[in-house]
């Protein structure tokens, strides 16, 4: 049962400390996808990656974050310095090539505290 | 900027009764829309993706059906079941994701 597989499932951290969320895709997929979900806002896209070369990173905070996949069963995503506003559902979605588009896969998502 | 909308934002139904779920989106040049099921606390599960080219797209008891000339898509869940209480998220598919803000769903035993 290919699944995409995220973790650490819970950090809780003090604001101003370094997060790394890792994200291991199904294998096959060429593409992953790192998405944010607060209650507020919702699924926000932040980065997107295709055969491990980063497309479009639009959405992410780029004096903070930023997101690597340094081979194709690693991604990850990391904060420095973290604060209170990053604390959110972080997810990683692998994508599976249909037609003109990636059908998406989430991951179970890393549940981010910054106090 | 896609904006997706759905409505109701909550969905109260007894066991039994079919489900109507409603995706509105603004810009009707989409390439596909997809729709997922969230459980509480977890992550979201692929329901059904359908293409532009197509109409609609069924799996057991779920169908949805995309008209991207009016800039909808519509969810139909058969038979409901309290298993299918969950929050209900549709998002336009053009490579990237843009997602409504669901439709919370409880099915009454």
């Amino acid at each position: 049962d290919a699944r995409v597989t995220q973790t650490p499932r819970h950090k809780v951290t003090e604001m101003g400390q370094e997060v790394t969320m890792r994200c291991q895709p199904i294998l096959g997929h060429n593409t992953v996808f790192w998405y944010r979900q607060t209650m507020m806002q919702g699924l926000e896209l932040l980065a997107y990656f295709r055969n491990r070369a980063p497309l479009d990173d639009s959405g992410m905070p780029k004096d903070r974050f930023s997101a690597e996949m340094p081979d194709a069963t690693l991604a990850t995503l990391k904060i420095q310095p973290s604060e209170p506003r990053d604390s959110a559902v972080y997810f990683c979605a692998s994508g599976l090539e249909v037609g003109w588009t990636y059908e998406q896969y989430f991951g179970p998502g890393t549940r981010l505290t910054v106090t | 900027k896609q904006e997706v909308t759905q409505i109701p934002a909550a969905l109260s139904v007894p066991e039994g009764e079919n489900l109507v779920l409603n995706c509105s989106f603004t810009d009707s040049a989409i390439y596909n829309l997809q729709w997922f099921r969230q459980d509480p606390g977890k992550g979201l599960t692929s329901l059904l993706l359908i293409q532009s080219s197509q109409r609609e797209q069924t799996s057991g008891r779920l169908n949805a059906s995309l008209d991207k000339s009016s800039g909808r898509s519509t969810l139909y869940i058969a038979a409901s079941q309290p298993g299918d209480s969950a929050t209900y998220l549709c998002a336009v598919n053009d490579y990237k994701l843009s997602f409504g803000a669901g439709t919370t769903v409880t099915v009454r035993a």
